[in-house]
């Protein structure tokens, strides 16, 4: 099993651009989040989705749009890109059920907006 | 949102020496986690705590739910340079909100 696989792992945009970060995870987990860490900030939810077709807004969901078509895969899209969201961002999945907070998180991605 | 308090931000130490973290928060939370992040990469889960007063380790790391649900710890013993990371404290309230909510992390360097 690979996990979570975030891609790509770095990415530099201009003001104003679109772009998709794609995760997807092997596990067949139910629940998928979208995280962003800023440094000496911990980590803040964006989105999350609990199956297929079932998504909501987390704590900081402004600027993003997400999907959920299948289980596996859970992109992040970000439509006007501002310097504020300039960050690393983090995709996690747990099984659910007992064990919902035992997150698996893929690598990241790095992205900064100029 | 939930606030939860982690300390200290940093710390510096030799190796071999023994660690402590902690984690408090004005809400009670069911469920209390440790989460280690290495230089880049994602964080791994630790330790899971489910009860209060829970004891519970995982090689040379003990962590501890408190008794009022408010707070817990994390101790590492004899730290070796790979625990090298930001550790992050993590609340869950269970159930249907279940979402966790992280503290702001320890960034731990261990000088060999």
């Amino acid at each position: 099993n690979a996990g979570v696989t975030q891609t790509p792992k770095f990415r530099i945009l201009k003001i104003g651009q679109s772009m998709t970060l794609q995760c997807a995870q092997d596990m067949n987990h139910n629940y998928m989040y979208w995280y962003r860490q800023d440094p000496g900030m911990g980590l803040k939810l964006i989105y999350y989705s609990v199956g297929a077709g079932i998504t909501d807004k987390g704590e900081v969901p402004n600027g993003y749009n997400v999907s959920r078509s299948t289980t596996e895969d859970f992109p992040l899209r970000l439509e006007l890109a501002a310097p504020s969201q300039t960050s690393v961002y983090f995709c996690a999945s747990t099984l659910g059920g007992s064990d919902n907070e035992k997150l698996f998180f893929g690598s990241g991605t790095q992205l900064s907006v100029l | 949102g939930q606030q939860l308090n982690q300390s200290p931000q940093s710390m510096f130490i030799q190796e071999g020496e023994d660690v402590s973290m902690n984690c408090t928060s004005s809400s009670i939370f069911n469920t209390w986690l440790w989460y280690k992040q290495d230089p880049g990469e994602g964080p791994v889960l630790l330790i899971a705590l489910y009860k209060a007063g829970e004891l519970t380790s995982n090689g040379r790391l003990t962590a501890q739910f408190g008794i009022t649900r408010k707070d817990s710890f994390l101790n590492i013993s004899a730290s070796i340079p790979s625990d090298v990371g930001i550790y992050f404290c993590a609340g869950s309230f269970g159930g249907s909100n279940y979402k966790l909510t992280f503290g702001k992390g320890t960034l731990l360097t261990v000088n060999p």
